[in-house]
């Protein structure tokens, strides 16, 4: 059961750089979303789709881009990459949108940005 | 307005101490869910409890128990007989039934250190 794949797992890149984020999910999921976790702040939602084709901003969206052509895959792009985007990255699933539902997260992706 | 609190920014206990995680929320929905999440060094988090707030019985899980009391709102997590296994920090989430955009809020998380 492979559930939520993210790649990389360790990434660092020079201020101005960009890169996607990957993310993978073989549950079939309907609802994907990006967390950025950061010491002392919890998980942030920064960007979320509710199915193929339709995604929405978060609460901490500036910086990033996401789109979502497959149930499966949810990628998430940094355009110009700046040292405040220094973080964890999780991606999450779960079932649906009802609220119910508790999130199968992938193992993160630690990014540095110097 | 949505809010979690989890006080307790870091525990240390001794192995086979019990001990409790404390988590307060903030919600005007009257339909709502509240969750546990533990994330180990590893790094991933992992997906403990789920509670509505129709429910307030406790729930116990072997050696993991979760007192939910709405008068309170509190949400608190207890470990009996603590094992170094259970380092971690430990996320309390809360999701409205009526939210628009479908997204939890997490409270900041409890380190939990158990010493051997």
């Amino acid at each position: 059961n492979a559930g939520v794949t993210q790649t990389p797992k360790f990434q660092v890149l020079k201020t101005g750089q960009s890169m996607t984020l990957q993310c993978a999910q073989d549950m079939n999921h309907e609802y994907m979303s990006w967390y950025r976790q950061d010491p002392g702040m919890g998980l942030r939602l920064i960007h979320y789709s509710v199915g193929a084709g339709i995604t929405d901003q978060g609460e901490v969206p500036n910086g990033y881009n996401v789109s979502r052509s497959t149930t499966e895959d949810f990628p998430l792009r940094l355009l110009s990459a700046a040292p405040s985007q220094t973080s964890v990255y999780f991606c999450a699933s779960r079932p649906g949108t009802e609220t119910y539902y508790g999130y199968t997260f992938g193992s993160g992706t630690r990014l540095t940005v110097v | 307005a949505q809010k979690v609190t989890q006080a307790q920014t870091e525990i240390s206990v001794v192995e086979k101490e019990d001990v409790t995680l404390d988590c307060v929320y903030e919600t005007r929905d009257t339909t709502y869910y509240l969750f546990w999440y533990k994330q180990p060094p590893s790094g991933e988090l992992v997906f403990l409890i789920r509670r509505n707030s129709f429910d307030e019985q406790n729930e116990i899980s072997g050696r993991y128990s979760w007192n939910f009391q709405k008068s309170t709102s509190s949400f608190n997590f207890t470990i009996t007989a603590s094992q170094v296994v259970d380092s971690a920090v430990y996320f309390c989430a809360l999701s409205e039934g009526s939210s628009g955009t479908y997204k939890y809020i997490f409270g900041t998380g409890t380190r939990l250190k158990v010493l051997a």
